[in-house]
């Protein structure tokens, strides 16, 4: 069973440019969660989902940002026109249940805006 | 408002040695608290998840602790080795929502 993957691991984007990134849950896990860690901090929350739908999505700046997690395929977080500020590493984590278990965590995806 | 503080922010210890890192919150409602290890460019692994009624709980030469009243938490680290170099988070979980520490970053050193 692959654990939580997330690509690219390496993401480099000239500011004003748009940056994708992917998420492919466990089998099984229906819940995915993103979060941001920005250097020398903790990880932050930003927006829970489960298939086709946002359940949370509080922790997730209002503008350039949105997620989705289709009936079919991997969960995507999609930063419009990105600024430096958005130079981070992003995190998805799965899970099967919301609240029971544990959040398995993928490798991140670093982000650096030039 | 929803927080977790660990302390010390970075330790240095020689190999063999143990350590204890520390975690105090303020979260409401409490469902569970987790420590996390995160080396250096990969994602967090589970270590020990607890509960309100436990309060200690093993996984090889981690344990860790919770006392519930106080809100606090301590993971002890016996006979460290070089591999347990690594941020330590502790993770307290309130309803569906996970709150992060920032971590403490172990250094061991031979």
């Amino acid at each position: 069973n692959a654990g939580v993957m997330q690509n690219p691991r390496h993401l480099v984007r000239r500011r004003g440019q748009e940056a994708r990134l992917r998420c492919s849950p466990m089998k099984g896990h229906s819940h995915v969660y993103w979060y941001r860690q920005l250097p020398e901090e903790g990880l932050k929350f930003m927006v829970y989902l489960q298939k086709e739908n946002i359940i949370d999505e509080s922790g997730m700046p209002k503008e350039r940002f949105s997620a989705e997690f289709p009936k079919e395929g991997p969960s995507i977080l999609r930063i419009q026109q990105v600024v430096r500020g958005d130079s981070a590493a992003y995190f998805c984590a799965s899970s099967p249940t919301p609240t029971a278990g544990e959040q398995y965590f993928g490798p991140g995806t670093r982000l650096t805006v030039t | 408002k929803n927080q977790v503080e660990q302390s010390p922010q970075s330790l240095i210890i020689l190999e063999g040695k143990n350590c204890t890192l520390q975690c105090n919150y303020t979260v409401s409602p409490f469902s569970n608290l987790r420590w996390y290890k995160q080396d250096t460019g990969r994602g967090p692994v589970s270590l020990t998840i607890m509960t309100f009624s436990e309060n200690t709980k093993s996984n090889g030469r981690y344990t860790a602790t919770l006392d519930a009243d106080t809100k606090q938490s301590s993971l002890h680290i016996t006979a460290s080795q070089l591999s347990d170099s690594a941020s330590y988070i502790c993770v307290v979980s309130a309803s569906s929502k996970l709150i992060f520490g920032a971590g403490t970053r172990l250094a061991v050193h031979p």
